[in-house]
């Protein structure tokens, strides 16, 4: 089952513009991570937050965490075509001793150069 | 350090028939974990092995195998294979870090059930 959902499900940006994804979970959560999925192919890890922060920076990338809401969001700043994917956001339910993930339905990115 | 791998990358098969998958994790990982990922389903965890033990498990039936070697290298297995069990199958490996774990992806194996 699903932890989370994702919004929107599909975006359609220019390039240079900023892209802001949300996601809404429903449990007690250890951490939130998102990841980048490229046509069909693997994930890739962007950046975890832990419960007990609420904004985290990476470069392009800007994400917050609100668990009160039990929501987080991922800013992508200045995008290129290269950023056109697919988006995940996925929790970790338990006490971060497992490897076990949630992920949420994604958020379809495209970025029109 | 080289990536996650998995083999085979893709793979046709019958229903009916049985399947196994290959995964190596990064060296030094001891934490692998499989996924299905589907148009209508998304993505769903399926277990995750640690240690040559399963440590997790999703809600799958018990078609639905894997086990660990004592070098890390994780294999699952889907017995008599049905039509929905055509998907993209990834793995992770993570390690732990600050009370948390990152996972990395391999590239997966898309498995076609005709």
């Amino acid at each position: 089952s699903q932890q989370g959902e994702e919004d929107p499900q599909a975006l359609s940006i220019q390039e240079g513009e900023n892209a802001t994804m949300n996601c809404s979970y429903k449990t007690s959560i250890n951490n939130l991570q998102w990841y980048r999925q490229n046509s069909g192919r693997g994930l890739v890890h962007l950046i975890l937050i832990r419960s007990n922060e609420r904004e985290k920076h990476s470069g392009r990338l800007r994400v917050t965490l609100d668990t009160s809401k039990k929501s987080s969001s991922l800013l992508i700043t200045a995008s290129r075509a290269a950023d056109t994917a697919s988006y995940f956001c996925a929790t970790d339910p338990g006490s971060g001793n497992t490897g076990k993930l949630i992920f949420g339905q994604g958020t379809t990115l495209q970025v029109k150069p | 350090k080289a990536g996650v791998t998995q083999t085979p990358r893709y793979l046709i098969k019958t229903r009916g028939q049985q399947v196994t998958l290959s995964c190596s994790p990064i060296s030094g990982h001891r934490s692998v974990s499989w996924y299905q990922q589907t148009p209508g389903q998304g993505l769903q965890f399926l277990f995750e092995y640690f240690s040559e033990t399963q440590r997790n498990k999703g809600n799958f039936p018990g078609r639905f195998s894997g086990r660990q070697f004592s070098n890390s290298r994780s294999e699952m297995n889907v017995s008599t294979l049905e039509l929905g069990d055509s998907a993209l199958y990834l793995c992770a490996s993570s390690f732990r870090t600050s009370g948390s774990y990152e996972q990395y992806f391999g590239p997966g194996t898309r498995l076609t059930v005709t």
